[in-house]
């Protein structure tokens, strides 16, 4: 079945830039997404990506796509301490039951 | 409500006994999920209604969890005969049920079995 990797912790300096990875096994997926958890809340989307794009950029957020790879790559520029929480990579395929797999999320760290 | 809306935030149970945990998703969305997360493991899928069509069961981990769907609204994810390894944060979403959708999530039922 579907799976998707994500490490589990990112500790970064307040201004530096984040970056968290995912690697993802279907290569059917059409969607891919990241998610923001913060503590004691649901999921968030924070933004996604279609799979016939290599780039998007949303103010401080960058999402790179290798699909040869099956890599996708969240970049926080000027990463703040509002920022610390959990990033889930979770992918879907359109056609059928639509149902996201998502990784094990990343918990980022930004401390002064 | 503008969100989706779950209950209880926190259960609290022992071993054996039956838990219902609630989720009133978003006025309007088709879709419904219910999602389950345990420390350090991610979210693991345990249900999916759309619309009027049967519901897939597939992630639900053994017969003794159920869910129900009333009236394409509110739905009620059931435990029976609970164990510990039953702890964890279950998650409810709902979306307007197209393919290309985004997932609204509720603040989660944290359910501890003792």
């Amino acid at each position: 079945g579907e799976d998707v990797e994500q490490s589990l912790f990112l500790s970064v300096r307040e201004g530096d830039s984040s970056v968290i990875n995912c690697t993802y096994t279907d290569s059917s997926s059409t969607y891919l997404y990241w998610y923001k958890q913060e503590p004691g809340a649901g999921l968030q989307l924070l933004t996604y990506i279609f799979s016939n794009m290599d780039m998007k950029q949303d103010q401080r957020l960058t999402v790179l796509l290798n699909k040869k790879d099956k890599h996708l790559s969240l970049r926080i520029a000027d990463t703040q301490t509002g920022d610390s929480a959990i990033y889930f990579c979770a992918e879907g395929t359109s056609g059928g039951s639509y149902i996201p797999t998502f990784g094990r999320g990343t918990s980022l760290i930004v401390h002064p | 409500g503008a969100g989706v809306s779950q209950s209880p935030s926190n259960k609290v149970t022992e071993k054996g006994k039956d838990v219902e945990l609630r989720c009133d998703p978003i006025s309007g969305h088709t879709a419904l999920y219910w999602y389950r997360q345990s420390l350090g493991q991610g979210l693991e899928f345990l249900i999916y209604f759309q619309g009027n069509s049967a519901p897939d069961k597939s992630g639900l981990p053994s017969d003794r969890f159920s869910a129900e769907r009333t009236g394409g609204s509110v739905s009620t994810l059931t435990i029976q005969r609970t164990q510990q390894e039953d702890s964890a944060v279950y998650l409810c979403a709902s979306s307007l049920g197209k393919n290309t959708g985004e997932l609204f999530f509720g603040e989660g039922s944290r359910l501890t079995v003792l």
